[in-house]
């Protein structure tokens, strides 16, 4: 159980064009997603938490314009780059906590990687 | 404010040795710790977590880690490594009270040796 998908695994983009990546939360309903970014060799950078029908909460330094969170649903996050730039090149990895027993631990998708051209 | 510390970059063990993992933290209040493996562009595989009570918890493919308090640690423990342990750690702290926030190490690569 508790198993967390993730679409597109890999895009690349010329820069310039906007690129939207879908997390799934298939078999648990997810009260609170997460968006992360990782670097090469680098550990996971939160950018911004979201819960089901609210805005979503930037960390500090995250440009909430360029990166678009929308959690319309219990088992849907997406995450739009508005505008990407080869800067944005990353893996972006989403997290997901349910309710009850679910709610402390995040499950992770496996990850988007993204290159811009 | 709450952060984890990995001291080791890197971790080396020969096959059917034990191996550690280290890990150390700081939380204002109760800690919720995680541990956390990746495998090379995967994301982030749950082993264990310690919210409370036996301060030993065991976890995903034997791996297991102690809880201690008074040295505000958390190390990952595994009596006999395999080939296949080889990969990406995170230790992590979740603040339950502050928006379900989780801070994560820098990461121990480990490496295990035929």
């Amino acid at each position: 159980g508790a198993v967390v998908s993730q679409h597109p695994s890999w895009v690349i983009c010329k820069s310039g064009t906007s690129v939207k990546i879908e997390c799934r939360s298939l078999d648990f309903q997810a009260t609170t997603m997460f968006w992360y970014r990782q670097f090469p060799k680098q550990s996971l950078m939160l950018m911004a938490t979201s819960n089901e029908g609210s805005k979503a909460t930037y960390e500090q330094g995250v440009e909430k314009d360029k990166f678009l969170i929308n959690h319309a649903s219990l088992t849907l996050s997406t995450l739009t780059v508005t505008s990407a730039h080869p800067e944005d090149s990353s893996f972006y990895i989403c997290s997901a906590s349910g309710a009850g027993d679910q709610q402390e631990t995040q499950y992770f998708g496996p990850g988007t990687r993204l290159l811009v051209l | 404010a709450q952060s984890v510390a990995q001291p080791e970059d890197q971790v080396n063990v020969a096959e059917g040795n034990p191996l550690t993992v280290k890990c150390t933290y700081s939380v204002s209040g109760n800690p919720y710790l995680f541990w956390y493996v990746q495998y090379p562009n995967r994301g982030l595989q749950f082993l264990l977590k310690y919210i409370t009570g036996d301060n030993l918890v065991k976890g995903s493919y034997g791996f297991e880690a102690e809880f201690n308090k008074s040295q505000t640690s958390f190390h990952l423990k595994k009596p006999s490594a395999l080939v296949s342990d080889s990969a990406l750690y995170f230790c992590a702290v979740r603040d339950m009270a502050g928006g379900f926030k989780t801070i994560f190490g820098a990461g121990t690569r480990l490496f295990v040796k035929a």
